[in-house]
Protein backbone atom coordinates (compact mmCIF):
# COMPACT_ATOMS: atom_id res chain seq x y z
CA UNK A 1 0.00 0.00 0.00
CA UNK A 2 0.88 3.97 -0.09
CA UNK A 3 3.42 4.81 2.34
CA UNK A 4 3.19 8.69 1.35
CA UNK A 5 0.34 10.71 0.31
CA UNK A 6 -0.21 13.85 -1.28
CA UNK A 7 -3.39 16.13 -0.83
CA UNK A 8 -4.93 17.80 -3.23
CA UNK A 9 -3.82 15.43 -6.38
CA UNK A 10 -4.24 18.30 -8.51
CA UNK A 11 -5.26 21.72 -8.43
CA UNK A 12 -6.27 24.62 -10.90
CA UNK A 13 -6.15 27.98 -9.41
CA UNK A 14 -6.03 31.38 -10.78
CA UNK A 15 -2.61 33.56 -11.15
CA UNK A 16 -1.64 35.64 -8.17
CA UNK A 17 -3.15 33.09 -5.87
CA UNK A 18 -1.33 30.49 -3.35
CA UNK A 19 -1.73 27.23 -3.12
CA UNK A 20 -0.94 24.67 -0.15
CA UNK A 21 0.25 20.95 -1.20
CA UNK A 22 0.23 18.74 2.33
CA UNK A 23 2.55 15.68 2.49
CA UNK A 24 1.91 13.54 5.15
CA UNK A 25 3.63 9.97 6.11
CA UNK A 26 1.88 7.20 6.46
CA UNK A 27 2.59 4.49 9.39
CA UNK A 28 6.00 5.97 9.94
CA UNK A 29 7.79 8.75 11.21
CA UNK A 30 9.55 11.39 8.52
CA UNK A 31 12.13 13.26 9.78
CA UNK A 32 13.18 14.67 6.12
CA UNK A 33 10.78 14.65 2.84
CA UNK A 34 12.08 15.93 -0.38
CA UNK A 35 9.95 18.04 -2.74
CA UNK A 36 10.69 17.64 -6.55
CA UNK A 37 8.88 19.10 -9.23
CA UNK A 38 8.61 17.53 -13.00
CA UNK A 39 7.72 19.86 -15.72
CA UNK A 40 6.02 17.50 -18.75
CA UNK A 41 8.24 15.06 -20.75
CA UNK A 42 11.23 15.94 -17.97
CA UNK A 43 13.10 14.59 -15.44
CA UNK A 44 12.43 15.03 -11.46
CA UNK A 45 14.19 18.37 -9.97
CA UNK A 46 14.85 18.55 -6.82
CA UNK A 47 13.65 21.70 -4.84
CA UNK A 48 14.24 21.45 -1.24
CA UNK A 49 14.69 19.45 1.58
CA UNK A 50 12.41 19.83 4.84
CA UNK A 51 13.76 18.82 7.92
CA UNK A 52 11.04 18.30 10.52
CA UNK A 53 11.08 21.63 13.11
CA UNK A 54 14.11 23.26 11.02
CA UNK A 55 14.18 25.12 7.91
CA UNK A 56 14.30 23.98 5.00
CA UNK A 57 16.65 23.40 2.10
CA UNK A 58 16.82 24.87 -1.27
CA UNK A 59 18.43 24.10 -4.13
CA UNK A 60 20.18 26.46 -6.08
CA UNK A 61 17.79 28.53 -8.52
CA UNK A 62 14.75 27.73 -6.37
CA UNK A 63 13.21 30.98 -4.92
CA UNK A 64 12.42 30.03 -0.77
CA UNK A 65 9.97 32.91 -0.37
CA UNK A 66 8.10 32.15 -3.15
CA UNK A 67 8.24 28.21 -2.48
CA UNK A 68 7.36 27.91 1.35
CA UNK A 69 8.05 24.32 3.16
CA UNK A 70 7.29 23.83 6.46
CA UNK A 71 7.19 20.45 8.29
CA UNK A 72 5.68 21.01 11.38
CA UNK A 73 5.60 17.37 12.37
CA UNK A 74 7.21 13.98 12.14
CA UNK A 75 4.45 12.69 9.56
CA UNK A 76 3.73 16.27 7.73
CA UNK A 77 5.34 18.54 4.94
CA UNK A 78 3.48 21.28 3.04
CA UNK A 79 5.11 23.16 0.17
CA UNK A 80 3.14 26.15 -0.34
CA UNK A 81 3.19 28.01 -3.77
CA UNK A 82 2.95 32.29 -3.19
CA UNK A 83 1.61 33.82 -5.71
CA UNK A 84 1.64 31.71 -8.24
CA UNK A 85 2.44 32.35 -12.21
CA UNK A 86 1.50 30.19 -15.43
CA UNK A 87 5.00 29.18 -15.29
CA UNK A 88 4.92 27.36 -11.85
CA UNK A 89 2.30 24.77 -13.78
CA UNK A 90 4.04 21.74 -13.32
CA UNK A 91 4.19 18.63 -11.68
CA UNK A 92 4.82 18.23 -7.65
CA UNK A 93 6.27 15.58 -6.09
CA UNK A 94 7.06 14.45 -2.13
CA UNK A 95 9.31 11.93 -1.07
CA UNK A 96 11.01 10.19 1.69
CA UNK A 97 12.78 7.45 3.11
CA UNK A 98 12.01 4.35 4.68
CA UNK A 99 14.30 1.97 6.06
CA UNK A 100 13.24 -2.14 4.11
CA UNK A 101 12.72 -4.74 6.00
CA UNK A 102 15.93 -6.35 4.11
CA UNK A 103 18.90 -5.49 6.28
CA UNK A 104 21.27 -2.98 4.09
CA UNK A 105 18.87 -2.04 1.75
CA UNK A 106 16.02 1.61 1.82
CA UNK A 107 13.97 2.69 -0.13
CA UNK A 108 12.88 6.18 -1.36
CA UNK A 109 8.50 6.50 -1.02
CA UNK A 110 7.60 9.25 -3.19
CA UNK A 111 4.00 10.64 -3.00
CA UNK A 112 1.71 10.28 -5.75
CA UNK A 113 2.28 14.11 -6.83
CA UNK A 114 -0.08 17.15 -7.14
CA UNK A 115 -0.35 18.59 -10.52
CA UNK A 116 -0.63 21.95 -10.60
CA UNK A 117 -2.17 24.60 -13.28
CA UNK A 118 -1.91 28.17 -13.09
CA UNK A 119 -4.45 30.30 -15.91
CA UNK B 1 28.73 17.00 -8.49
CA UNK B 2 27.28 14.03 -8.70
CA UNK B 3 25.17 13.37 -12.47
CA UNK B 4 23.14 10.73 -13.71
CA UNK B 5 22.94 10.09 -18.02
CA UNK B 6 20.29 7.84 -19.63
CA UNK B 7 21.31 8.15 -22.94
CA UNK B 8 18.14 6.60 -24.82
CA UNK B 9 14.87 8.64 -24.92
CA UNK B 10 13.14 5.65 -26.28
CA UNK B 11 12.85 2.27 -26.33
CA UNK B 12 10.63 -0.54 -28.31
CA UNK B 13 10.99 -4.31 -27.25
CA UNK B 14 8.50 -6.78 -28.27
CA UNK B 15 6.30 -8.58 -25.57
CA UNK B 16 7.87 -11.35 -23.30
CA UNK B 17 11.18 -10.29 -24.49
CA UNK B 18 14.25 -8.65 -22.65
CA UNK B 19 15.16 -5.03 -22.73
CA UNK B 20 18.21 -3.19 -21.10
CA UNK B 21 17.75 0.19 -20.25
CA UNK B 22 21.02 2.35 -19.71
CA UNK B 23 22.19 4.44 -17.16
CA UNK B 24 25.99 5.90 -16.13
CA UNK B 25 26.64 8.06 -13.09
CA UNK B 26 29.22 10.07 -12.06
CA UNK B 27 30.31 10.86 -8.62
CA UNK B 28 33.60 11.48 -6.56
CA UNK B 29 31.67 9.66 -3.56
CA UNK B 30 32.83 6.19 -2.84
CA UNK B 31 29.72 5.58 -0.94
CA UNK B 32 25.99 5.77 -2.70
CA UNK B 33 23.17 4.36 -3.64
CA UNK B 34 21.50 3.82 -7.25
CA UNK B 35 18.00 3.83 -8.27
CA UNK B 36 16.04 2.54 -10.65
CA UNK B 37 11.80 4.08 -10.94
CA UNK B 38 9.01 3.67 -13.17
CA UNK B 39 6.50 6.23 -13.52
CA UNK B 40 3.64 5.54 -15.63
CA UNK B 41 1.21 8.17 -16.64
CA UNK B 42 -0.75 8.74 -14.19
CA UNK B 43 2.66 10.12 -12.71
CA UNK B 44 3.35 7.83 -9.79
CA UNK B 45 6.98 7.09 -9.12
CA UNK B 46 7.47 3.49 -8.39
CA UNK B 47 10.12 2.00 -6.87
CA UNK B 48 11.80 -1.01 -8.88
CA UNK B 49 14.91 -1.62 -7.60
CA UNK B 50 18.23 -0.52 -5.37
CA UNK B 51 21.87 -0.94 -5.45
CA UNK B 52 23.98 0.01 -3.05
CA UNK B 53 27.81 0.53 -4.00
CA UNK B 54 29.24 -2.04 -1.71
CA UNK B 55 27.22 -4.60 -3.16
CA UNK B 56 29.33 -7.28 -4.40
CA UNK B 57 26.09 -8.85 -5.90
CA UNK B 58 23.93 -7.13 -8.57
CA UNK B 59 20.15 -6.72 -7.10
CA UNK B 60 17.41 -8.52 -8.36
CA UNK B 61 13.74 -7.58 -7.81
CA UNK B 62 11.36 -10.36 -9.72
CA UNK B 63 11.92 -9.60 -13.37
CA UNK B 64 14.03 -6.30 -12.88
CA UNK B 65 18.28 -6.84 -12.15
CA UNK B 66 20.58 -4.45 -12.16
CA UNK B 67 23.90 -4.84 -13.98
CA UNK B 68 26.06 -3.07 -11.95
CA UNK B 69 29.74 -1.96 -13.55
CA UNK B 70 31.13 -0.22 -10.72
CA UNK B 71 34.29 0.33 -12.93
CA UNK B 72 32.72 1.90 -15.80
CA UNK B 73 30.24 3.69 -13.47
CA UNK B 74 27.16 1.83 -15.07
CA UNK B 75 24.16 0.75 -13.43
CA UNK B 76 21.61 -0.54 -16.66
CA UNK B 77 18.20 -2.54 -15.46
CA UNK B 78 17.15 -5.03 -17.66
CA UNK B 79 13.59 -6.21 -17.66
CA UNK B 80 12.83 -9.91 -18.17
CA UNK B 81 9.89 -10.97 -20.21
CA UNK B 82 8.42 -7.92 -20.63
CA UNK B 83 4.73 -6.89 -20.39
CA UNK B 84 2.39 -4.44 -21.96
CA UNK B 85 2.11 -3.23 -18.88
CA UNK B 86 6.03 -2.14 -18.48
CA UNK B 87 5.04 0.61 -20.61
CA UNK B 88 6.27 3.71 -18.76
CA UNK B 89 8.72 6.29 -18.14
CA UNK B 90 11.53 4.67 -16.61
CA UNK B 91 14.07 6.77 -14.66
CA UNK B 92 17.85 5.91 -13.07
CA UNK B 93 18.89 8.11 -10.02
CA UNK B 94 22.07 8.41 -7.57
CA UNK B 95 21.76 9.17 -3.93
CA UNK B 96 25.35 10.17 -2.18
CA UNK B 97 25.98 9.22 0.99
CA UNK B 98 24.79 6.54 3.66
CA UNK B 99 21.10 6.80 5.08
CA UNK B 100 20.16 9.20 7.34
CA UNK B 101 19.46 12.71 6.96
CA UNK B 102 19.80 15.42 3.52
CA UNK B 103 22.47 13.22 2.14
CA UNK B 104 19.56 11.00 0.82
CA UNK B 105 18.19 13.35 -1.88
CA UNK B 106 18.31 11.55 -5.23
CA UNK B 107 19.40 12.85 -8.75
CA UNK B 108 17.15 11.49 -11.64
CA UNK B 109 18.53 11.17 -14.93
CA UNK B 110 16.68 12.42 -17.99
CA UNK B 111 14.26 9.04 -18.03
CA UNK B 112 13.62 6.61 -20.95
CA UNK B 113 10.02 6.12 -22.38
CA UNK B 114 9.94 2.26 -22.94
CA UNK B 115 6.70 0.86 -24.95
CA UNK B 116 6.03 -2.47 -24.88
CA UNK B 117 4.78 -3.68 -27.67
CA UNK B 118 2.11 -6.61 -28.52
Amino acid sequence: GAVVSQHPSWVICKSGTSVKIECRSLDFQATTMFWYRQFPKQSLMLMATSNEGSKATYEQGVEKDKFLINHASLTLSTLTVTSAHPEDSSFYICSTVAERLRAGSYEQYFGPGTRLTVT
Amino acid sequence: AQKITQTQPGMFVQEKEAVTLDCTYDTSDQSYGLFWYKQPSSGEMIFLIYQGSYDEQNATEGRYSLNFQKARKSANLVISASQLGDSAMYFCAMREGRYGGATNKLIFGTGTLLAVQP
